[in-house]
């Protein structure tokens, strides 16, 4: 079955580390996108990248890096230097057609300890 | 810039009655309007979508009107049960085809049902 996957479900960081939130497509989606959820305030996006080997900051950049080196595949890494990575993160994909839904991943909730 | 506002919540209901969540839109052009469902702990779900204005979207007994003139895209439901308790999310996609657009979401409503 087509659709999106996103590793780990549930993910934990010391302070200090880097992590990498996994997400891959079967879709044959151009557009990949991160958001980023809190309670009481919807969807941020992060990052967004529309052809491999290209990627645009949204509206909540700092602190984090991705990649698209193949199609199927947008991991993010979250930094040291992204001072309240607690939350739950949501990674979409689409076509970059006009009119077109985005798709989501399942979701990993992240958690500093 | 675009936008997207919805009604906040949370909404308590009892099973059976009627839903409305408000959703109202700023864009430029015609943009495609969404909703988009979330359960606990899940990703979301595209419930419903219109493409051009006086479009109806309907799924699962939820129905959205694209009303251009009101900026408007309401979600509706005539009888409520407990599992459609979630938090939705009303969407829009800018309608150029510039590189680099997102969906726009709005913050969100929880609804929570009762039996």
């Amino acid at each position: 079955d087509g659709g999106i996957t996103q590793s780990p479900k549930y993910l934990f960081r010391k302070e200090g580390q880097n992590v990498t939130l996994s997400c891959e497509q079967n879709l044959n989606h151009d557009a990949m996108y991160w958001y980023r959820q809190d309670p009481g305030q919807g969807l941020r996006l992060i990052y967004y990248s529309q052809i491999v080997n290209d990627f645009q900051k949204g509206d909540i950049a700092e602190g984090y890096s991705v990649s698209r080196e193949k199609k199927e595949s947008f991991p993010l890494t979250v930094t040291s230097a992204q001072k309240n990575p607690t939350a739950f993160y949501l990674c979409a994909s689409r076509w970059t057609a006009r009119n077109t839904e985005a798709f989501f991943g399942q979701g990993t909730r992240l958690t500093v300890v | 810039g675009n936008s997207v506002t919805q009604m906040e919540g949370p909404v308590t209901l009892s099973e059976e009655a009627f839903l409305t969540i408000n959703c109202t839109y700023t864009a430029t052009g015609y943009p495609s309007l969404f909703w988009y469902v979330q359960y606990p702990g899940e990703g979301l779900q595209l419930l419903l979508k219109a493409t051009k204005a006086d479009d109806k979207g309907s799924n699962k007994g939820f129905e959205a009107t694209y009303r251009k003139e009101t900026t408007s895209f309401h979600l509706e439901k005539g009888s409520v049960q407990v599992s459609d308790s979630a938090v939705y999310f009303c969407a829009l996609s800018e309608s150029t085809n510039q590189a680099g657009t997102a969906l726009i979401f709005g913050k969100g409503t929880t609804l929570s049902v009762s039996s």
